[in-house]
């Protein structure tokens, strides 16, 4: 059975960081592409960050690019994203995400975690 | 970057309606079209990919359809436990991976 837990999320203040950690069983991690996807409180999906299979490469929305960086431990099935310079507008719950398909990046995701809240505020 | 639209943002339905959710791109995306489920609280759940592909364990009410820039999700007859927020998402020119705004179904 394939599962996904995420970690790491908590209230940190403006300009403050955080490493989000997700934990990955139930299937050939190094194998596939992973992705995080973040949803403000109220509001819709929006894609953070993904990394290749073997981890050389890593994309990034606008919006986060320069502050965040993805990365992967594959010895350890799992999953990084450290959070930098946050602001208010980073406060969502980010869920990992598994490429559907393997040697695939930013295709679609066929299993989820459950999610981590971070929370941006002083 | 891609824009994808949803509407109606949100419906009301009853048990045994038949519900289409409409999603356009901004330009072509062929068929890299797919769509999601999430229920409050919860992780969202693929139901469709490329378009027309319906996901292993998915009711075969759930149906997906289109191609350029104009899609369609349908259930066929709408259950209790199909009422959630449904999202598409394009997978044509990426990065950025975008996703529509979303459509509540909620119960009438």
């Amino acid at each position: 059975e394939v599962q996904l837990l995420e970690s790491g999320g908590g209230l940190v203040q403006p300009g403050g960081s955080l490493r989000l950690s997700c934990a990955a069983s139930g299937f050939s991690f190094s194998r596939y592409a992973m992705t995080w996807v973040r949803q403000a409180p109220g509001k819709g999906l929006e894609w953070v960050s993904t990394i290749s299979d073997g981890g050389g490469r890593t994309f990034y929305a606008d919006s986060v690019k320069g502050r965040f960086t993805i990365s992967r431990d594959n010895s350890k099935s799992t999953l990084f994203l450290q959070m930098n310079s946050l602001r208010g507008e980073d406060t969502a719950v980010y869920y990992c995400a598994k490429e559907a398909l393997r040697e695939q990046e930013l295709a679609y995701f066929d299993f989820w975690g459950q999610g981590t809240l971070v929370s941006v505020s002083s | 970057d891609i824009q994808m639209t949803q509407s109606p943002s949100s419906l009301s339905a009853s048990v045994g309606d038949r519900v289409t959710i409409n999603c356009r791109a901004s330009q072509s995306i062929s068929s890299h079209l797919n769509w999601y489920q999430q229920k409050p609280g919860k992780a969202p759940k693929l139901l469709i990919y490329a378009a027309s592909s319906l996901q292993s364990g998915v009711p075969l009410r759930f149906s997906g359809s289109g191609s350029g820039t104009d899609f369609t999700l349908t259930i066929s007859s709408l259950q209790p436990e199909d009422f959630a927020t449904y999202y598409c998402q394009q997978s044509y020119t990426t990065p950025p991976l975008t996703f529509g705004g979303g459509t509540k179904v909620e119960i009438k």
